[in-house]
């Protein structure tokens, strides 16, 4: 089955304690995307990858770092948590780019205390 | 800076009648792509339909379908014969290009009473 797969699905953690949200799409996709959703805010793209090697910052890039080594992982890397971060975070994939259609993971639920 | 507005947070309506979702946004651009997508409680974001601004006709999908005004920068979206498994959170979306990033607005939560 086609899809992006999230992990994991709900975290806990504390604040300042490393933490690694993985995606892994197998769609052969060469577009990837961190985003957050919070209440009021709707969707906002956190990075983006085009390809291999490739990412670049999106609009709220602060406070996260990621990786795009092989072409279907795109891990989201939180160094140093803050409280800030509690959000709910997507990982999207596209094949032919962002004017086309983007699948979604099922999501991170993240709260850091 | 490309921006999309959606004034409407929540609506609810009865199961079978017709509704209609409202979204605006903002470019200088001539050439772009408009998106609806739908996440349900499951929070899956699933693409419901998607409009090339070049492309004068409407975009349709079975019950979904859309009112696309340009010189407005008017992307409505109509869904007919409501059932109880439209009840989602709806984001209107934009793009310039394949390799910029997608703006979403900041949804419409849609309740389908019975």
């Amino acid at each position: 089955e086609a899809q992006v797969t999230q992990n994991p699905r709900y975290l806990i953690t504390v604040t300042g304690k490393k933490l690694t949200v993985t995606c892994s799409q197998n769609m052969n996709h060469e577009y990837m995307s961190w985003y957050r959703q919070d209440p009021g805010l709707g969707l906002r793209q956190i990075y983006y990858s085009m390809n291999v090697e490739v990412t670049d910052k999106g609009d709220v890039p602060e406070g996260y770092k990621v990786s795009r080594k092989e072409k279907r992982n795109f891990p989201l890397i939180l160094e140093s948590p803050s409280p800030n971060q509690t959000s709910l975070y997507f990982c999207a994939s596209s094949l032919r780019g962002w004017n086309t259609e983007a699948f979604f993971g099922q999501g991170t639920r993240l709260t850091v205390v | 800076a490309q921006t999309v507005t959606q004034s409407q947070p929540e609506m609810s309506v009865q199961e079978a009648e017709t509704v209609t979702l409202s979204c605006t946004y903002d470019t200088s651009e001539n050439n772009y792509y408009l998106f609806w997508y739908k996440q349900p409680p499951s929070r899956q974001m699933i693409l419901v339909i998607r409009q090339e601004a070049y492309k004068q006709q409407n975009a349709t999908e079975n019950r979904f379908s859309v009112n696309f005004q340009k010189a407005a920068k008017s992307f409505s979206l109509k869904i007919s014969d409501s059932q109880l498994g439209d009840t989602a959170m709806y984001f209107c979306a934009f793009s310039r290009r394949r390799d910029d990033k997608i703006i979403f607005g900041k949804g419409t939560r849609l309740h389908i009473l019975p």
